[in-house]
């Protein structure tokens, strides 16, 4: 039940692009994308709803495959403070209940 | 401002007592959650509330009780019967539980619990 990311951990320099996946398999109804400073809250970054609808940052994007219950997050020309923890939240059915991935280790260097 | 607090940030006990941890709310959101979490690993659900005088077991509730007397407030009780108490305990709230809005969920800071 728990959606699947990968990779587990990357390490990037300033200015690179990284891709996160989050995989589920159960139909999915939205996925949610958060990043986690180490000790700290998560952050909202992204909503994908089914059907195409999306609201978050505007420097993050990602995409929502609703056929293959996958969802990617896309980082672009990498800043330091873009390192942390991303997580996926899925949603299967219409609660605000979200099962978690168990996160992707994002770290940035100079 | 508009936010979630959570408290204390830190929290020792001994083993077998209860322990409450603190969330309270003024977003005016109709739901809440409490989440674990263990080192390297995602955020786990152990209830949830989407309206007052009402809540759901998660994923892992065992051990937990939770409250909803207040929209504002979702205490979270860790009973002796909970195992593995020590953990990172997360709050968030959100406008509504679904129903189709494109709700995020805001989190708190979190209480670090260890019980000893």
């Amino acid at each position: 039940q728990q959606p699947v990311q990968s990779p587990q951990a990357v390490i990037l320099r300033e200015g690179e692009d990284a891709v996160i996946n989050c995989s589920s398999s159960k139909a999915l109804y939205s996925v949610h994308w958060y990043r986690q400073k180490h000790g700290e809250a998560p952050v909202f970054l992204m909503i994908l709803l089914k059907g195409g609808e999306q609201k978050g940052h505007e420097k993050i994007s990602a995409s929502f495959n609703e056929k293959k219950q996958q969802s990617s997050l896309y980082l672009t020309a990498s800043q330091l403070s873009y390192s942390g923890t991303y997580f996926c939240g899925t949603r299967a059915g219409n609660t605000g209940k979200l099962i978690f991935g168990q996160g992707t280790t994002l770290q940035v260097k100079p | 401002d508009g936010g979630i607090t959570q408290s204390p940030k830190y929290l020792f006990r001994k083993e077998g007592q209860n322990v409450t941890l603190s969330c309270e709310q003024n977003l005016n959101h109709d739901a809440m959650y409490w989440y674990r979490q263990d080192p390297g690993q995602g955020l786990r659900l152990i209830y949830y509330s989407q309206i007052v005088n009402d809540f759901q077991k998660g994923d892992i509730a065992e051990g937990y009780s939770v409250s909803r007397e207040k929209k504002e407030s979702f205490p979270l009780t860790v009973t002796s019967a909970q195992k593995n108490p020590t953990a990172f305990y997360l709050c968030a709230s959100s406008i509504d539980a679904g129903t189709g809005g494109v709700n995020e969920q805001f989190f708190g800071p979190g209480t670090r619990l260890t019980v000893l």
